[in-house]
């Protein structure tokens, strides 16, 4: 069974300091897309980041970029120069690659941003 | 305008009544979702559909029904609320022809069953 883990369920960082948030997942399929959600205090699910599995490089969108270890089912996401609005929920998604309506996430982890 | 749209945003309702909660979406896609969050589990799938008439069971969907009105509506149904549905309530859509295949997210509906 495809699986997603977010083992930290709270992280902290002080403002304009850098943090990782930790993504695993479970899959025997070779294709597939894996995304980063934030969902701050209006609760809307928003897309930072996606990462297809067949490309090698690791997407960037500003200040978010991933790690994508694919051979070690890992994909965390960097947070740079972090601002009090990154401070929400941020979830991990996996999908495959196939356009099924299969869409596993994770548990969650909560980023705080200290001032 | 919000492409993805949910009705209500807050409802607070008691054990045993019926409700409904309502989604709508101007982006076109055959695709859509109900899911639930609650604290700890992320989110569940309940139910799913392709196209009108094409509708599948997800993970959690005792308790649930749905209606597929339209293209542009889904709608969830709680037949008789009880208090472990309490939870924050999702709507999405995707394009199985757009590639990643990403999900586009309602604002949600928060839910209270007392």
């Amino acid at each position: 069974a495809q699986t997603v883990t977010q083992s930290q369920p709270e992280m902290s960082v002080q403002e304009a300091e850098t943090v990782t948030l930790s993504c695993t997942y479970d899959t025997s399929e070779s294709d597939y897309y894996l995304f980063w959600y934030k969902q701050p205090p209006s609760r809307q699910m928003i897309l930072v980041i996606r990462q297809e599995a067949y490309k090698q490089q690791n997407a960037t969108e500003n200040r978010f970029s991933v790690n994508f270890q694919k051979a070690a089912k890992s994909f965390s996401l960097k947070i740079s120069d972090s601002q009090l609005g990154d401070a929400a929920m941020y979830f991990c998604a996996y999908t495959p690659g196939s356009g099924t309506y299969k869409y596993i996430f994770g548990t969650g982890t909560r980023l705080k941003v200290l001032a | 305008d919000a492409d993805v749209t949910q009705t209500p945003r807050n409802r607070i309702t008691k054990t045993g009544k019926r409700i409904m909660l309502e989604c709508s979406q101007t982006k076109g896609h055959d695709r859509m979702y109900w899911y639930r969050q609650d604290p700890g589990l992320g989110l569940r799938l309940i139910y799913y559909s392709f196209d009108v008439k094409d509708i599948n069971k997800g993970e959690i969907s005792d308790g649930y029904s749905v209606s597929r009105q339209a293209q542009a509506k889904f709608s969830l149904s709680l037949e008789s609320a009880i208090p472990n549905q309490t939870a924050l309530y999702f709507c999405a859509t995707s394009d199985p022809r757009q590639v990643p295949y990403e999900q586009y997210f309602g604002p949600g509906t928060r839910l209270t069953v007392t």
